[in-house]
């Protein structure tokens, strides 16, 4: 079955701190996604990449950075963190047009 | 540029009556899109509920169904009898058919049943 494992779940950060989300796929698929999900928004697009070494922008891309080291891990930095960022984040991966596989999300609090 | 609409924010409904969640779209290229239903239970990720790809058909899982409707581009989440197991949050979502792989999310509707 697909797996989409993210890290850390939860994590409390202060504002201008440096945080790094980790997501890893098993299910071999070339699209991975970071969304962030706040009341009253749903889940918005941040940052996703078709492959290793590639990076697209999403909607939402300011004060994040991403990189994706290889097919199977997919990063997510704030390097100067906000309270707006804080937030519940969810990975995903799929391959095209297809199915999101998602992970259980990283409950992030700036404080 | 695409869109997905969830009019209702949350939707309370008692135990064993019929459910009915809105969805609404727009999408700017020339095929069909396809549409998703997915659903978020407390503390978990998100998880494919239902999927239909082909303009016209019904998609169904765990006692939901969804039509997609191209002519009033609609694609409404429907259960006959619910149960206090299926409060969750439940997202629309479309994918277009073309070669950037974006899919678009409506901002989800809360789901509470009733005991």
């Amino acid at each position: 079955e697909a797996a989409v494992t993210q890290s850390p779940r939860n994590k409390v950060t202060v504002t201008g701190g440096n945080v790094t989300l980790s997501c890893r796929q098993t299910n071999s698929h070339n699209y991975m996604y970071w969304y962030r999900q706040d009341t009253g928004h749903g889940l918005r697009l941040i940052h996703y990449s078709y492959g290793a070494g590639n990076l697209q922008i999403g909607d939402v891309p300011d004060g994040y950075k991403a990189t994706r080291t290889t097919q199977e891990d997919f990063f997510l930095l704030l390097e100067l963190a906000s309270p707006s960022q804080t937030s519940l984040y969810f990975c995903a991966s799929s391959e095209r047009q297809n199915t999101l596989y998602f992970g259980e999300g990283s409950r992030l609090i700036v404080v | 540029g695409d869109s997905v609409t969830q009019t209702e924010g949350q939707v309370t409904v008692s135990e064993s009556k019929s459910l009915i969640i809105n969805c609404t779209y727009s999408a700017t290229s020339i095929g069909y899109p396809n549409l998703f239903w997915y659903v978020r239970y407390p503390g978990e990720g998100l998880q494919l509920l239902l999927k239909v790809i082909t303009a016209g058909q019904k998609g169904s899982s765990r006692g939901f169904e969804a039509t997609y409707n191209k002519e009033a581009t609609s694609f409404h989440l429907q259960k006959a009898s619910v149960q206090e197991s299926d409060s969750a949050v439940y997202y629309c979502a479309l994918s277009e058919t073309n070669s950037n792989n974006r899919i678009f999310f409506g901002d989800g509707t809360q789901l509470v049943v009733k005991p």
